[in-house]
């Protein structure tokens, strides 16, 4: 239980457009979506933090415009990254804290951006 | 703040052997959760185990264990019989109680380990 599907695993987008990613809570409600950034062979940088049907919440130099965030719905959390840039190219992760159970979060599996 | 330390950046063990993680953190919070998660190269991240600080017995999950000192503020993994499929990246991480939903994770930096046949 708690699975959260994220898609695409991998997207190659051309500088200047945007990419939107997807996190989908499957058989749970999730109210809270984390959204991360990971560097290959660092740890996660929180991103944002989105609540359902209000703004999220961003970490201090993280781009609110570039990083666009939309948690309409308790089963859906889109981020899109707008105007990409090579160095936006990362792999994100986002995450969903789980009801009702104490201390517990579900992960997406993840989206390899490649800006070129 | 909370801050969680992480000061081995790879290990390596032997097939079948034993192997210890570290961790240590910071925090002025009595009550809070620790995990430990795992990174494999599909980088899909995976609980490893969990402990909560308000109990004093050490979590187990099969081959896995941990060693929670809450004075020293130390929560060290322990993988036992170390098998090719443990080679990861693993990273501690602590969460306080309440603060509803929104409470984030602090991570460490993480420790790659890598398993030798």
């Amino acid at each position: 239980g708690a699975v959260v599907s994220q898609h695409p695993s991998w997207v190659i987008c051309k500088s200047g457009t945007s990419v939107k990613i997807e996190c989908r809570s499957l058989d749970f409600q999730a109210t809270t979506m984390f959204w991360y950034r990971q560097f290959p062979k660092q740890s996660l940088m929180l991103m944002a933090t989105s609540n359902e049907g209000s703004k999220a919440t961003y970490e201090q130099g993280v781009e609110k415009d570039k990083f666009l965030i939309n948690h309409a719905s308790l089963t859906l959390s889109t981020l899109t990254v707008t105007s990409a840039h090579p160095e936006d190219s990362s792999f994100y992760i986002c995450s969903a804290r789980i009801q009702g159970a104490p201390g517990g979060y579900t992960f997406g599996s993840g989206t390899r951006l490649t800006v070129v | 703040a909370q801050t969680v330390t992480q000061s081995q950046p790879e290990m390596s063990v032997q097939e079948a052997e034993t192997v210890t993680l570290s961790c240590t953190y910071d925090t002025s919070e009595s009550d809070y959760y620790l995990f430990w998660y795992k990174q494999p190269p599909s980088r899909q991240m995976i609980l490893v185990i969990r402990q909560e600080a308000y109990k004093q017995q050490n979590a187990t999950e099969n081959r896995f264990s941990v060693n929670f000192q809450k004075a020293a503020k130390s929560f060290s993994l322990k993988i036992s019989d170390s098998q090719l499929g443990d080679a990861a990246m693993y990273f501690c991480a602590y969460n306080g109680y309440g603060a509803g939903n929104n409470r984030k994770l602090i991570w460490g930096l993480g420790t790659s380990l890598a398993v030798n046949p």
